[in-house]
């Protein structure tokens, strides 16, 4: 999708261990999500940040920190990846029109 | 806090018109949007409503009632392809919530 990257596409991690996922738009948009998406549900926001320097938490943030890096990177850290945490994780940078990263398909065994 | 709801499943023949309702209940409430998700995709733009009214692109509508909280995405001459889960999202506080999404099987 135009405009946001996310890495890593495909994560395996065991349980305890910690990740960092990266999220870059290059479209000057001042917010920055984080959602996951389970099978069969919509996406859950787990933090949001409005602009550069500030962070909220959203509907599901606990297991999960972020960091707005600057305008351009916002990225979310497993500091202890439990099972429950095996989701997708999509990045997006809203303005009217939402424009989503590909996703990272995080499996924790 | 922020809730929609959305029906689960709606089952539509190909040629056919297809209304997807959305209710919401939402604090500073900037606009109602919608999103196509095809499996193993990430969610894409379809429409946007920040007024009352219809808006129309293609054979995608999208119409809000602010006043009843209520929204509708209306899809005409169903194709194949546009079988996929379809969100409905408000904006507001600083926030983009969605719903639990709408899977439109479009059958032969």
């Amino acid at each position: 999708n135009a405009g946001v990257t996310q890495t890593p596409k495909f994560q395996v991690l065991k349980t305890g261990q910690s990740m960092t996922l990266q999220c870059a738009q290059d479209m000057n948009h001042n917010s920055m999500y984080w959602y996951r998406q389970d099978p069969g549900m919509g996406l859950r926001l787990i933090y949001y940040s409005a602009s550069e320097g500030t962070t909220d938490k959203g509907e599901v943030p606990n297991g999960y920190n972020v960091s707005r890096l600057n305008k351009r990177e916002f990225s979310l850290r497993l500091e202890s990846a439990a099972p429950s945490q095996t989701s997708v994780y999509f990045c997006a940078s809203p303005g009217t029109e939402a424009f989503f990263g590909q996703g990272t398909r995080l499996t924790v065994v | 806090g922020q809730s929609l709801e959305q029906p689960s499943e709606v089952t539509a023949v190909e040629g056919a018109i297809v209304q997807i309702n959305c209710t919401y209940q939402t604090s500073g409430f900037y606009g109602l949007s919608w999103y196509q998700q095809h499996d193993g995709g990430a969610p894409t733009f379809l429409s946007y409503n920040g007024l009352d009214g219809l808006e129309e692109t293609g054979r995608f509508s999208s119409f809000l009632s602010r006043s009843d909280s209520y929204g509708y995405l209306l899809l005409q001459e169903l194709q194949m392809k546009d079988s996929a889960s379809y969100f409905c999202a408000v904006g507001g506080g600083g926030k983009l919530i969605f719903g639990q999404g709408t899977e439109l099987s479009v059958k032969p």
